[in-house]
């Protein structure tokens, strides 16, 4: 079966710009995660879904970050008015929603903010 | 809050011979899980095992195997008869079993280099 896809796989884009970055999940997982790869280093949490729902948002970095899962399935993360320092990979992730199950991770969206 | 700590930057083996990463993490809870992750330049990151807190046992998946000692809050990771398509970033992870929902508390990483 098909695993997470994320699009666009690059993006490139001006500070102050608006910028949308999709993931689909594995079909029937219910939990969804989004996690921020910088350079070199390990992810980190941003935001989690259990159906449509955020229910734990503590790792947005501030209220530039936005998350939605409008129909329990494709995950769009926005980030307004990106700066320099957005620049990342952002990774998400899915599973069947039972803590301690592997989470199935996408091969990432690049951000370049210039 | 739970930190991983992986403090090898970098290893490298020999091909067919063994390598040990390291991990340790600090947390006050009881139960909970931890995982080695493998993320090759593709940049997708693949589950190489996963452990139980409450389980004494060490997990094993054929050639990797775990070491898990829960008082001194160590998880390393060893790859036996390694092969060059071990070559990766390899993360060691932190799960909850309480109320975080599952989120992935990660290390730093170690790089892996397999030598022919």
């Amino acid at each position: 079966g098909a695993g997470v896809s994320q699009t666009p796989s690059n993006k490139v884009t001006e500070k102050g710009k608006y910028v949308e970055l999709r993931c689909d999940p594995i079909s029937g997982h219910t939990a969804l995660y989004w996690y921020r790869q910088s350079l070199g280093q390990g992810p980190e949490f941003l935001i989690y879904f259990q159906g449509t729902g955020a229910a734990d948002d503590s790792g947005l970095p501030n209220d530039r970050f936005f998350a939605v899962r409008p129909e329990g399935s494709v995950s769009t993360l926005k980030i307004q008015r990106t700066e320099r320092g957005d620049s990342a990979v952002y990774l998400c992730a899915s599973s069947s929603g039972l803590v301690g199950n592997e989470q199935f991770f996408g091969p990432g969206t690049r951000l370049t903010v210039l | 809050a739970q930190t991983v700590t992986q403090s090898q930057p970098e290893m490298s083996v020999q091909e067919a011979e063994t390598v040990t990463l390291s991990c340790t993490y600090d947390t006050s809870e009881s139960d909970y899980y931890l995982f080695w992750y493998k993320q090759p330049p593709s940049r997708q990151m693949i589950l190489v095992i996963r452990q139980e807190a409450y389980k004494q046992q060490n997990a094993t998946e054929n050639r990797f195997s775990v070491n898990f000692q829960k008082a001194a809050k160590s998880f390393s990771l060893k790859i036996s008869d390694s092969q060059l398509g071990d070559a990766a970033m390899y993360f060691c992870a932190y799960s909850s079993a309480g109320t975080s929902y599952g989120k992935l508390t990660f290390g730093q990483g170690t790089i892996l280099t397999v030598h022919p």
